[in-house]
């Protein structure tokens, strides 16, 4: 057990759905990032906050937003889903950026 | 130049064979090179990971050679044992300016440790 936690663990909806992944970090890391894992892309990095800012983008798609809340909890927003966008979606915490990262169990979208 | 290449796809040994599995990168500002374990359903778990100031390191029958001159790193299992039946990936992340620490993945290699 990383001490990541992320919910749902399984979510299946609709095309044109939106739905918001949540994640903790480990308790005391400042760093949280997303990544995306599908078969045909592989783990990909969508986003990373922290301390509550924004500090890195990689290949998020528009319709998809985050944020980091005082407590340090994150929450990924996937809006207008598509069913391309089913895939793995898995949160990682640092304590301090650029330091080792602990992944939690991760949510599995489905998009039907 | 943000990819990092890994190989083999896939791999199958016996138990007690050593599987290397290889990684390539290109951008030299890389500084900090992480393997992860991930078995069906779970989350990927940090193995061990070297920096670009050592050639090699060990942490219990895993152990990282790292080759700056050639952009090349691999992980090789001692010992391999059924239960080490899983898929590995290779990273890479860049520290300054922004160091930020996103992790740039290979695209995995399939371990099968036949008994």
């Amino acid at each position: 057990d990383s001490g990541v936690t992320q919910t749902p663990k399984h979510l299946i909806t609709a095309t044109g759905q939106r739905v918001t992944l949540r994640c903790s970090p480990r308790s005391g890391d400042l760093s949280v990032y997303w990544y995306q894992q599908s078969l045909d892309q592989g783990l990909q990095f969508l986003i990373q906050y922290y301390n509550g800012e924004e500090r890195a983008k990689g290949n998020i798609l528009e319709r998809f937003s985050a944020q980091q809340f005082p407590d340090l909890h994150s929450e990924l927003n996937l809006s207008s889903l598509e069913l391309g966008d089913s895939a793995l979606y898995f949160c990682a915490s640092s304590v301090v950026l650029g330091g080792e990262q602990f992944f939690g169990p991760g949510t599995r979208l489905t998009v039907l | 130049q943000q990819q990092v290449k890994q190989s083999p796809q896939s791999l199958i040994v016996q138990k007690g064979g050593i599987p290397i599995i290889n990684c390539a990168y290109e951008n030299t500002a890389f500084d900090y090179f992480p393997w992860y374990q991930q078995f069906p359903g779970k989350g990927p778990a940090l193995l061990i990971a070297i920096r670009p100031d050592v050639s090699e390191k060990k942490e219990g029958r895993f152990t990282i050679s790292f080759n700056k001159s050639a952009k090349q790193f691999s992980l090789h299992i001692m010992d391999s044992q059924p239960g080490d039946s899983a898929t590995y990936f290779c990273a890479a992340s860049m520290g300054t300016p922004s160091n930020t620490g996103k992790l740039i993945f290979g695209q995995g290699t399939t371990l099968q440790v036949k008994p």
